[in-house]
This record gives C-alpha cells, sequence and structure tokens, in this order.
C-alpha cells in the first residue's frame, strides 16, 4: 500500500483565495482525521470521520473550514476565504480501530499551507 | 477532550546522552500512544502501552505507563543523532475516540 497521500504537498496562495487540500486513506481503514499542525498550537485535531460520516468537527476553527468525504477513498478539507493565519502543515491520518477501540493512525506527508 | 500535558517541551543534548520526556494528564486513559514526527514528515506510531505500569522496550527507547493510567513516559538511552525528532503522545482508545494530541517535546541529538 502506498500509504496516505495528500495532495497538494506546498500550496502558497492569497488571502481570500479558495484552498483545497486533498487526502486518500490507505484501502480498508475506517477512520479518517483531518489535523492542522503550528509551532503556536502543536498538532490540532479538526475534524474526524468514521464510515464517510463526519463524527466531531469541534475542532474546525469557523465557517470558512469544511470538509467533505464522498467516498471511502477521498476527502477534501476546503478553506473560504483563506486568511494568513490558516497557513500551517495540515496532515490527513487515516486508521483502523480495533475491537478494544485501539488503533494505530497512520499519517500522510502533509500540505504545507502558505497563505500570503 | 483528554487535556495531556508534555515535558520538556524543548530538548538539546549531544550524542550518547540519557533523557527522559513525560506525558501527564489527570484523566485515565485506557490505553496511550507515542509517536515520533520527523522534520518533513507526518508522525510515526512507536508504541501503545496498554496495562498500567507496563514497561515497553523498542531498542534503546523504554516506555512506561503509569500505575494509576494517568502518565507515562519515555527513556532514550545512549541517543542517537537518528533519534532527533518530534515526540507526541496522544490517547489510543476511549468510549468516544477523539485522538488529542500533546504539544510534544521536541529533541534534537547533535553528534
Amino acid at each position: 500500500d502506498a500509504g496516505v497521500i495528500q495532495s497538494p504537498r506546498h500550496e502558497v496562495t492569497e488571502m481570500g483565495q479558495e484552498v483545497t487540500l486533498r487526502c486518500k486513506p490507505i484501502s480498508g481503514h475506517d477512520y479518517l482525521f483531518w489535523y492542522r499542525q503550528t509551532m503556536m498550537r502543536g498538532l490540532e485535531l479538526l475534524i474526524y470521520f468514521n464510515n464517510n460520516v463526519p463524527i466531531d468537527d469541534s475542532g474546525m476553527p469557523e465557517d470558512r473550514f469544511s470538509a467533505k468525504m464522498p467516498n471511502a477513498s477521498f476527502s477534501t478539507l476546503k478553506i473560504q476565504p483563506s486568511e494568513p493565519r490558516d497557513s500551517a502543515v495540515y496532515f490527513c491520518a487515516s486508521s483502523r480501530i480495533g475491537l478494544a477501540g485501539e488503533g494505530e493512525q497512520f499519517f500522510g506527508p502533509g500540505t504545507r499551507l502558505t497563505v500570503l | 477532550t483528554q487535556l495531556l500535558e508534555q515535558s520538556p517541551q524543548f530538548l538539546s543534548i549531544q550524542e550518547g546522552e540519557n533523557l527522559t520526556v513525560y506525558c501527564n494528564s489527570s484523566s485515565v486513559f485506557s490505553s496511550l500512544q507515542w509517536y515520533r514526527q520527523e522534520p518533513g514528515e507526518g508522525p510515526v506510531l512507536l508504541v501503545t502501552v496498554v496495562t498500567g505500569g507496563e514497561v515497553k522496550k523498542l531498542k534503546r527507547l523504554t516506555f512506561q505507563f503509569g500505575d494509576a493510567r494517568k502518565d507515562s513516559s519515555l527513556h532514550i538511552t545512549a541517543a542517537q543523532p537518528g533519534d532527533t525528532g518530534l515526540y507526541l503522545c496522544a490517547p489510543a482508545s476511549g468510549g468516544s475516540y477523539i485522538p488529542t494530541f500533546g504539544r510534544g517535546t521536541s529533541l534534537i541529538v547533535h553528534p
């Protein structure tokens, strides 16, 4: 398996533009997570899906952020309009949760977003 | 949300030294995970500890889960430059599975 795939790896955009980040989880994994990482705030969970259904989006900063998972092999995180404070590395991770609730998260390489 | 405190926040040491980093919480965890994140990459799972008092070894890394399952430590013996990275802890399970990572310990091992 190729692991979790994210695109693009780097994105530079101007304030006010729409940004779409993409993720392909590992086949067979039933959980998908979107994180944002900054020096100031560390690794923050934005939203996660179970079997393509959003379970908890309490970490999504505001209405400018939205996430979808139309099928088991694809998810998007959209920021519209983007702002300079959205600059961060965005990670997607997938997992298969065991019977005891444990699970290893497999992270993608991340998308480094810079909003000018 | 189960809040995890990690310490120290930063650690810069010479090759060959020993070190310990900590992950603490006021909550009880069913199990806890440690991840390492190398520069420019996503975190990678090192270990899951599930039993209070459990000790797991991964080569030069020793992980311990507190008896009360509220804290954990990671001890590295004879650190190598390849150990450089961000060490993160997170709960591995729970009734509501919401993985909340600690802020991490950033380790630099100088040759």
